[in-house]
């Protein structure tokens, strides 16, 4: 069974960066077909797509984030990473990391961390 | 188009039948995906493409599309259907993920 589980600090600072890293157990991170994303929800709020990857490296953002936002892949490790700069109290939320299998007419997400809350608080 | 609409909050009886919609450009050309998410946790997919349900989905749930627009209908909801449900898609240059604003179910 697929497992992701998201990892990095629940406290930012305003201004700084977050970092959050998702390991994948139970798979392999470097088959074809399959994105690795980050979603977040802010309390109370509806989700929001902020990127994605896959394991040859091309990414894919959401444009109102993208000038923030760096998500990477470690295939050694089995893990993706999401980055994101210059933060403030809007960034507040469960960050939840999430597997996509991707087809021409489709893309769904299957599988999800079980979420992580990141408060930007100095 | 960047945006899929769905309708706040829904309500329905107990056992009968509800359709939650979402509608949008990009559901020309791409399936829509549904979650349901239960306060306090993560998501989780109920149906996707033209109608699959992954394991272990009560066959209640489907999934439909017309247009603009694609549906879920619970056939016969029950108690434990009440919470928020969410549609998702790529957008229509095929380069981004959308999701819907998220309708509240009630099950009366």
């Amino acid at each position: 069974q697929l497992q992701l589980q998201e990892s990095g600090p629940g406290l930012v600072k305003p201004s700084e960066t977050l970092s959050l890293t998702c390991s994948v157990s139970g798979g392999s991170i470097s088959r074809n077909n399959y994105y690795w994303g980050w979603i977040r929800q802010p309390p109370g709020k509806g989700l929001e797509w902020i990127g994605s990857i896959y394991y040859s490296g091309n990414t894919e953002y959401n444009p109102s984030l993208k000038s923030r936002v760096t998500i990477s892949v470690d295939t050694s490790k089995n893990q993706f990473s999401l980055r994101l700069r210059s933060v403030t109290a809007a960034d507040t939320a469960v960050y939840y990391c999430a597997r996509l299998p991707t087809a021409v007419t489709t893309q769904f997400i299957d599988y999800w961390g079980q979420g992580t809350l990141v408060i930007v608080s100095s | 188009s960047s945006e899929l609409t769905q309708d706040p909050a829904v309500s329905v009886a107990l056992g009968q039948t509800v359709r939650i919609t979402c509608q949008g450009d990009s559901l020309r050309i791409f399936y829509a995906s549904w979650y349901q998410q239960r306060p306090g946790q993560a998501p989780v997919l109920v149906i996707h493409g033209r109608n699959n349900r992954p394991s272990g989905i009560p066959d209640r749930f489907s999934g439909s599309s017309s247009g603009n627009t694609g549906s879920l209908t619970i056939s016969g909801a029950q108690a434990e259907d009440e919470a928020d449900y969410y549609c998702s898609s790529r957008d229509s240059s095929g380069n981004h993920l959308l999701f819907g604003g998220g309708t509240k179910l009630t099950v009366l």
